[in-house]
């Protein structure tokens, strides 16, 4: 157990919809950081923020947003869900946000039909 | 930006044989190299890492190689147990610094399947 905690595990939804995603860090992490896992992409980056600030961006959709609140847990908001949004979505966590190690979550599980 | 690539994408070996997966990166400014193994509908697990300042780092059975001119990095597993059996991803992350956006952004490889026959 990694400390990092992501909810839900699963989730299946319908085109078009909105979902979100959430994260909390390990206690003490101030930086998150989200990856998309598919199985033809590998593992992409998405964004980080640190503190509640976004940090870092990779090649999130417009579609995607994301925030960090002052308890330090994120969100990840899918809008308008295409069938090729369905991946694991990983949330990571470091202490901050050069040279320390990245911890990962379990996952959840996005379905899209 | 940075790009990595990872090779074998699969690698077989015996119980007890030494398992090797290179990979090689584009950014000179990188200057962290995690190594993650994740098993089937896991999360991804940090195993080993090393940073630019460093040619090799050893942790029991585990050991990461750094070429920096170059501009690749290897694992190696020695003695492979059957429990090695996983998918195993290098990363690589440049120097952050004021302005940058870079910053804790990994660039992963597609990946190794390592198949370790008892």
């Amino acid at each position: 157990d990694s400390g990092v905690t992501q909810t839900p595990k699963h989730l299946i939804t319908a085109t078009g919809q909105r979902v979100t995603l959430r994260c909390s860090p390990r206690s003490g992490d101030l930086s998150v950081y989200w990856y998309q896992q598919s199985l033809d992409q590998g593992l992409q980056f998405l964004i980080q923020y640190y503190n509640g600030e976004e940090r870092a961006k990779g090649n999130i959709l417009e579609r995607f947003s994301a925030q960090q609140f002052p308890d330090l847990h994120s969100e990840l908001n899918l809008s308008s869900l295409e069938l090729g949004d369905s991946a694991l979505y990983f949330c990571a966590s470091s202490v901050m946000d050069s040279y320390n190690e990245q911890f990962f979550g379990p996952g959840t599980r996005l379905t899209v039909l | 930006g940075e790009n990595v690539e990872q090779h074998p994408s699969t690698l077989s070996v015996q119980e007890g044989d030494s398992a090797v997966i290179k990979c090689t990166y584009s950014d000179s400014a990188s200057n962290y190299f995690p190594w993650y193994k994740q098993e089937l509908g896991k999360r991804p697990q940090l195993i080993i890492d090393i940073r630019s300042n460093v040619g090799e780092k050893k942790d029991q059975r585990i050991a990461v190689t750094l070429n920096k001119t170059a501009k690749h990095f290897s694992l190696h597993i020695t003695e492979t147990q059957p429990e090695d059996s996983a998918v195993y991803f290098c990363a690589a992350r440049p120097r952050g610094g004021a302005g940058g956006t870079s910053y804790g952004k990994l660039t992963f490889g597609q990946g190794t399947i390592l198949t370790v026959h008892p």
